[in-house]
């Protein structure tokens, strides 16, 4: 079983819908990114988060340390919100990440 | 946010030479960089992690030799890719510390050995 579990995998959506992507998480954490990364390959910092909720926009991300489970939510969802979304929590007592394996989101207009 | 560069962004190399990657943290003072490497469709790796001053510490499977880390200021660290090998291709992302536990992502860099 891996350390981290995002689903769904993929998601298409259309325009303007609620998107939830979930991570679940089975080591201790320090915090947890969620990253985002284009079809080019660059990678973009969405969220660091430790506990409770944080919103930046259209997007919001939540955890729950106790559960070991992280959600991120589009609203209003665009196509240019198309990537890979990336849950990686950092493992307690060191600076690494563990990365998920993503989810491929595609929103069509 | 803070912001981390990659130069170059991609790189087309003949098999034999070498290739080198340079990261950059244009806002801040990075102790520890980080560099990853990416296959298509799959999860980062974590190759090494490099710290101002001292050796880089590679993970287990990575081969130190072939793939030299420099980290000479703390805004600055290198990858060079010796001998490439098409085996090589692939995607290269750094990452920076800016303090605890935040760490901040370069674009990455796509090398393509023929």
């Amino acid at each position: 079983k891996n350390e981290v579990e995002q689903s769904p995998q993929n998601l298409t959506a259309q325009e303007g819908e609620f998107i939830t992507i979930n991570c679940s998480y089975s080591v201790g954490i320090s915090a947890l990114h969620w990253l985002q990364q284009h079809p080019g390959g660059g990678i973009v910092s969405l969220f660091m988060l430790s506990s409770g909720k944080k919103k930046h926009g259209r997007l919001i991300a939540t955890i729950n340390i106790q559960e070991k489970h992280s959600s991120l939510h589009i609203t209003a969802s665009h196509p240019r919100d198309s990537a890979v979304y990336i849950c990686a929590p950092l493992a307690g007592g060191t600076y690494k990440y563990i990365f998920g394996t993503g989810t491929r989101l595609k929103v069509l207009a | 946010g803070a912001v981390v560069s990659q130069h170059p962004s991609r790189v087309i190399c003949k098999s034999g030479t070498s290739v080198k990657i340079e990261c950059r943290s244009l806002d801040f003072q990075a102790t520890t960089m980080f560099w990853y490497r990416q296959f298509p469709k799959k999860s980062l790796m974590l190759m090494a992690t490099s710290n101002e001053g001292s050796k880089a510490t590679y993970e287990q499977g990575v081969e130190k030799d072939k793939f030299l880390i420099n980290h000479a200021s703390l805004t600055l660290s290198t990858l060079t890719v010796t001998s490439a090998h098409p085996e090589d291709s692939s995607f290269y992302i750094c990452s920076a510390r800016h303090n605890t536990d935040t760490q901040y992502f370069g674009p990455g860099t796509r090398l393509t050995v023929l």
